[in-house]
């Protein structure tokens, strides 16, 4: 499978832990998005990445997430001091260009 | 403010039949257009694309239609199949971004056999 993974799939958390996702992007991508999606809301950018520099955040990203993408290739999003308000589904996509390519998403429940 | 609507939350379609998604939006710089497909539980698929220069993009079933002047692109499905039923995502981007994209809140389509 060729495809953007992610893991994990689904990640349930008490509310002030910290949670880090991962993403693989498609190996010949150079670009990586992460955004986020709640319930009836289409997803919501947060940070895009050119091989390894991060080159954008949304004010939607506070100081409790960060992202890093060493080398280029896969990348984590870390969530510290998680709310409830976080909970959501992470979702990352791959593209070379305009089209991009998502991968199945983690789904985070704070409780 | 969203900047892509998609108006209609949801669509029932019969089997065969033309299905017609509508989005409009309401920022200018907008030069690059998709359509994705959602099925619960899974990442959003990508369906189709248009840049601003063109009007028209047609792939298989799929065709889209930009209207610049009123800011308004639609995806036509036919015929329709019960494999179409998702949650379908209009998304943005601007030109000068770095590709990061605006999406709005669907449609969802039932095809019905």
């Amino acid at each position: 499978d060729t495809g953007v993974s992610q893991n994990p799939r689904h990640k349930i958390t008490k509310r002030g832990q910290n949670v880090t996702f991962r993403c693989d992007p498609i190996s010949e991508h150079n670009r990586l998005y992460w955004y986020r999606q709640t319930l009836g809301q289409g997803p919501e950018f947060l940070t895009y990445f050119q091989n390894e520099a991060q080159l954008e955040k949304s004010r939607l990203l506070s100081d409790r997430f960060s992202a890093e993408r060493p080398k280029g290739s896969f990348s984590t999003l870390e969530i510290q001091r998680t709310e409830q308000g976080d909970s959501a589904m992470y979702l990352c996509a791959s593209s070379t260009y305009y089209e991009q390519y998502f991968g199945p998403g983690t789904r985070l429940t704070v409780t | 403010d969203q900047q892509v609507k998609q108006n209609s939350p949801s669509l029932s379609v019969q089997e065969g039949r033309i299905s017609i998604l509508n989005c409009d939006y309401t920022n200018s710089m907008f030069d690059y257009f998709l359509w994705y497909k959602k099925y619960p539980a899974e990442g959003p698929t990508f369906l189709i694309s248009i840049s601003s220069i063109k009007d028209k993009n047609e792939d298989g079933r799929f065709t889209v239609f930009l209207n610049k002047s009123a800011k308004h692109l639609s995806l036509h499905i036919v015929p329709s199949q019960p494999g179409d039923s998702a949650v379908y995502f209009c998304a943005a981007s601007a030109e000068g971004s770095q590709g990061n994209l605006i999406f709005g809140k669907g449609t969802k389509l039932s095809v019905k056999p």
